[in-house]
């Protein structure tokens, strides 16, 4: 079982729909979750932090934790074609700190 | 506030060289670790620099080794390259090992080697 799961894509959605990624992970000791934008050829890009339960919302970007679930989403409001990258989810190990990655998940919004 | 700054931003080398990978951490981070992203995944760490010591590892064989100065400025060494080592290399910045605020990324290195 890899440590961060996501699904790679792509996710296709029409422009101004709602945007819907999800992630789960193995350790039960991560306090931290993050999610990355990376587009093609770049180095990722921080959009969201969260570490409580709940919703987290800034702007247009939503990020969900559950804990219990080991489950991290984030929603991505009136999707827009410039939101068309790799999304990364990451968690931080609770046991050595290091930060790891899922596989990424390719949103591409049409217009 | 200058960023993380990694060099150089593209390199060629052949196999069975040796590389050297440099970066600069954000002001005010003090810890700096390394990842190797190959062409569709996701970052897969390396290791991570505290106070000038390797503090965590990843699955990564002993010809990658690393460095970070009194600056907390790192370099990634890699020796006997593979074609497999071919990939983007990032460096990511963080206050503390705990990554509790996020680890800030360059721009990354692309390595080819031939």
């Amino acid at each position: 079982q890899k440590e961060v799961e996501q699904n790679s894509g792509p996710l296709s959605v029409p422009e101004g729909a709602i945007a819907s990624l999800n992630c789960t992970y193995s350790d039960r000791g991560s306090q931290s979750f993050f999610w990355y934008r990376q587009y093609s050829g770049k180095s990722p890009e921080l959009i969201m932090s969260i570490y409580s339960n709940g919703d987290k919302e800034d702007g247009r970007f939503t990020a969900q934790l559950n804990k219990a679930s080991q489950y991290v989403s984030l929603l991505i409001r009136d999707s827009q074609p410039s939101d068309s990258a790799t999304y990364l989810c990451a968690a931080v190990s609770g046991n050595t700190g290091k930060l790891i990655f899922g596989q990424g998940t390719t949103l591409q919004v049409k217009p | 506030d200058a960023g993380v700054t990694q060099s150089p931003t593209h390199l060629i080398k052949t196999r069975g060289q040796q590389v050297t990978l440099r970066c600069s951490p954000k002001s005010g981070h003090d810890t700096v670790s390394w990842y190797q992203q190959a062409l569709g995944q996701g970052p897969q760490f390396i290791f991570q620099y505290y106070e000038e010591e390797e503090r965590q590892r990843g699955n990564f064989p002993d010809r990658f080794s690393g460095h970070q100065f009194p600056n907390y400025s790192s370099e990634l060494n890699v020796n006997a390259l593979l074609l497999g080592d071919s990939a983007l290399y990032l460096c990511a910045s963080s206050l503390g090992t705990g990554g509790y605020y996020g680890y800030t990324f360059g721009s990354g290195t692309r390595l080819t080697v031939v």
